[in-house]
């Protein structure tokens, strides 16, 4: 079964509109991940949170994580056209045995 | 380095027929993980191997689902009888450390195979 639900399943904006994603999950986790995937390729790895982080950036991304209500937002600034994605929240469920369990991911659509 | 490396990129079978998919992980890698993804069900984790040795495979359909990791640089996921159903993307993914550095994993481009 997937751990992360993420919100909305679609969303579309306009260009240098900022994008907001969010992720619920229901056990403890270690760490908390988001991916994007390009329509037709494989998912890319974007930024890794920790269950001790409250907030993470890299460029435009910003992650959120409260794990008091197991939740993490995905936030993009600025949006560009290229940002069109589907994003995906994965975690480990606590384990540290290696896999992932992804959502069901938010299809992004930015229109120029 | 190229990237874990995935092989058919697109695949059209007839129901019945052996599907062979294959992966190269990236290179250093200990963690290799085969996903399906569909519409319908999302991305699954079919089996994943560390250090080549397959940790789970509860993720695999049915006994018609066999996957095998000779050595660090190979992996083949092997389909047979194939059926309609089995129709999906698959993607193969490698990782140091499993899910703990802060680069996660690494997906290929994916097997889209379509069964007739």
């Amino acid at each position: 079964s997937q751990q992360g639900e993420e919100d909305p399943q679609a969303l579309s904006i306009q260009e240098g509109e900022n994008a907001t994603m969010n992720c619920s999950y229901k056990t403890s986790i270690n760490n908390l991940q988001w991916y994007r995937q390009n329509s037709g390729r494989g998912l890319v790895h974007l930024i890794l949170i920790r269950s001790n982080e409250r907030e993470k950036h890299s460029g435009r991304l910003r992650v959120t994580l409260d794990t008091s209500k197991k939740s993490s937002s995905l936030l993009i600034t600025a949006s560009r056209a290229a940002d069109t994605a589907s994003y995906f929240c994965a975690t480990d469920r606590g384990s540290t045995l290696g896999r992932l369990y992804f959502g069901r991911g938010t299809q992004l659509t930015v229109w120029p | 380095d190229a990237g874990v490396i995935q092989s058919p990129r697109h695949e059209v079978t007839e129901m019945g027929q052996e599907v062979t998919l294959r992966c190269k992980p990236i290179s250093g890698h200990d963690y290799l993980f085969w996903y399906r993804q569909t519409m319908m069900r999302g991305l699954e984790l079919l089996i994943y191997f560390n250090n080549n040795v397959p940790i789970d495979d509860s993720g695999m359909p049915e006994d018609r689902f066999s996957a095998k990791m000779p050595n660090a640089s190979f992996s083949t996921l092997k389909i047979q009888p194939s059926e309609p159903r089995d129709s999906a993307v698959y993607f193969c993914a490698s990782s140091l450390t499993g899910n703990r550095l802060d680069y996660g994993y690494t997906f290929g481009s994916g097997t889209r195979l379509t069964v007739v």
